[in-house]
């Protein structure tokens, strides 16, 4: 079963550096781009950056651009996102996503499998 | 990156159809087929129901179809039923190796 495991979310002080891992199982983590979305309390999907395969393709959304480092480890099945100078406004529910992979495995093609997230509070 | 315009809310009797709209720009939805569409139950985590404009997952219900016409792309549920109550987001590939996500509708079943 494909699963994908979110940890390292918690309480930080403005200013300070939090780093969030994702575990992946049950599919074959290094074909298959990845990437973090965030959903604030009570707000919508907002995209905050993916990965392609062999480490291509690192992307950010402008609100964490500077700030925010996608990084993954194919040999250990595990996503990273490291995020410095947190402020309020980067308080969400963190979720890693593998993306759909149809005939052409898309960097950005639709996102498949959802993790259940990790909650980061910034305060 | 500005996010795509989805209308707040929307809503449809039982059994009714209700279509929410997607409206991007020619950068995202109208240069590109990956637009997709995510239920997100109350309390839980969004899943997929739509992907490249207009194909379903396995497993998820005929009644949920999508489309695109020049910047806008439209999400249809036919026969609404009580488990459809959600809200329902939009995404497209925004070119340059970005992704942008719709703004949300809340779906109320009456």
């Amino acid at each position: 079963q494909v699963h994908l495991v979110e940890s390292g979310g918690g309480v930080v002080q403005p200013g300070r550096s939090l780093g969030l891992s994702c575990s992946a199982s049950g599919f074959s983590f290094n074909d298959y781009a990845m990437h973090w979305v965030r959903q604030a309390p009570g707000k919508g999907l907002e995209w905050v950056a993916g990965l392609g395969v062999n480490r291509d393709h690192q992307t950010y959304a402008d609100s964490v651009k500077g700030r925010f480092a996608i990084s993954r480890d194919d040999s250990r099945g595990i996503l990273y996102l490291q995020m410095n100078s947190l402020t309020a406004d980067d308080t969400a529910l963190y979720y890693c996503v593998r993306v759909h992979c149809g005939g052409d495995c898309h960097w950005a093609d639709a996102f498949e499998i959802w993790g259940r997230g990790t909650m980061v509070t910034v305060s | 990156q500005s996010a795509l315009t989805q209308p707040p809310s929307a809503s449809g009797s039982l059994g009714q159809s209700v279509t929410i709209s997607c409206s991007g720009t020619s950068s995202d939805v109208g240069s590109y087929n990956y637009v997709s569409w995510y239920q997100q139950e109350s309390g839980k985590d969004p899943k997929l129901i739509i992907y490249e404009v207009n194909k379903r997952p396995s497993g998820v219900p005929e009644r949920f179809s999508g489309s695109k016409s020049g910047n806008t792309a439209s999400l249809t549920v036919s026969g609404l039923q009580a488990e459809d109550e959600a809200d329902y987001y939009c995404g497209s590939y925004g070119g340059r190796f970005n992704f942008v996500f719709g703004t949300g509708t809340k779906v109320s079943v009456l």
